[in-house]
């Protein structure tokens, strides 16, 4: 069964820090997905990224990078250099080709808050 | 500009009586879907539809119904709503590939409030 498993419930950090969210799935697949997606106080989901599961490469954008190693199952985020903005929800999530499209199955979410 | 829409975006309503929370996209998108965002449990997706005419059910359907009559209307029907259907809900589009999975675009959300 697909599962996403966002340990960290809630993270705290000061301006300019660097934090790093932790994201582990499962999978019986070969072929998957992931993605984070962005939940602001004002509620609206935003789209960060989507990695497959043969691509391997780190990604960078920005202060954004994201860190896959499928040896481990995980797909970490890492913010630099933390901002005020960046104070959100954010939620790691897995699509799985067996499934039929493209059914997300989110963690429970990462709440960052990022204090001046 | 694209975008999914849902209306209402609030709504308190009462036991048992029926609502539709609407859902268009105007990216011409074959793939909607409806999910559902409880503290602490993420999001879980309630119904999806492929294509027109086309629906099935997610993890969490009972309580729910859904019609896809036209490629960019997507509604959630609560025929009899009760207090647990309490929650924010989001319609989603994306496009569909083989067994690609595209990143999806989500409405505004609705939060309904059930009494």
């Amino acid at each position: 069964a697909q599962k996403v498993t966002q340990a960290q419930t809630e993270i705290s950090v000061v301006e300019k820090e660097d934090v790093t969210l932790d994201c582990v799935y499962e999978t019986r697949d070969t072929t998957y997905y992931l993605f984070w997606y962005k939940q602001p106080p004002s509620g609206e989901l935003v789209f960060l990224i989507r990695r497959n599961s043969f691509d391997e490469q780190n990604e960078i954008s920005g202060r954004y990078s994201w860190n896959f190693q499928k040896s481990t199952s995980s797909f970490n985020f890492t913010i630099t250099a933390s901002q005020v903005v960046d104070s959100a929800v954010y939620f790691c999530a897995l699509s799985d080709a067996r499934e039929y499209g493209n059914k997300l199955v989110f963690g429970a979410g990462t709440i960052l808050r990022v204090k001046s | 500009e694209a975008q999914v829409t849902q209306n209402p975006r609030y709504l308190i309503t009462v036991t048992g009586k029926k609502l539709t929370v609407t859902c268009s996209q105007n990216m011409n998108h074959e793939y909607m879907s409806w999910y559902r965002q409880d503290p602490g449990l993420g999001l879980r997706q309630i119904y999806y539809s492929m294509n027109v005419e086309v629906t099935d059910k997610g993890d969490v359907p009972e309580g729910y119904k859904v019609s896809r009559k036209e490629k960019r209307n997507f509604p959630l029907i609560l025929e009899s709503p009760s207090p647990n259907q309490t929650s924010l809900y989001f319609c989603a589009s994306s496009r569909v590939t083989g067994v690609a999975s595209y990143e999806q675009y989500f409405g505004p959300g609705t939060r309904l409030t059930v009494t």
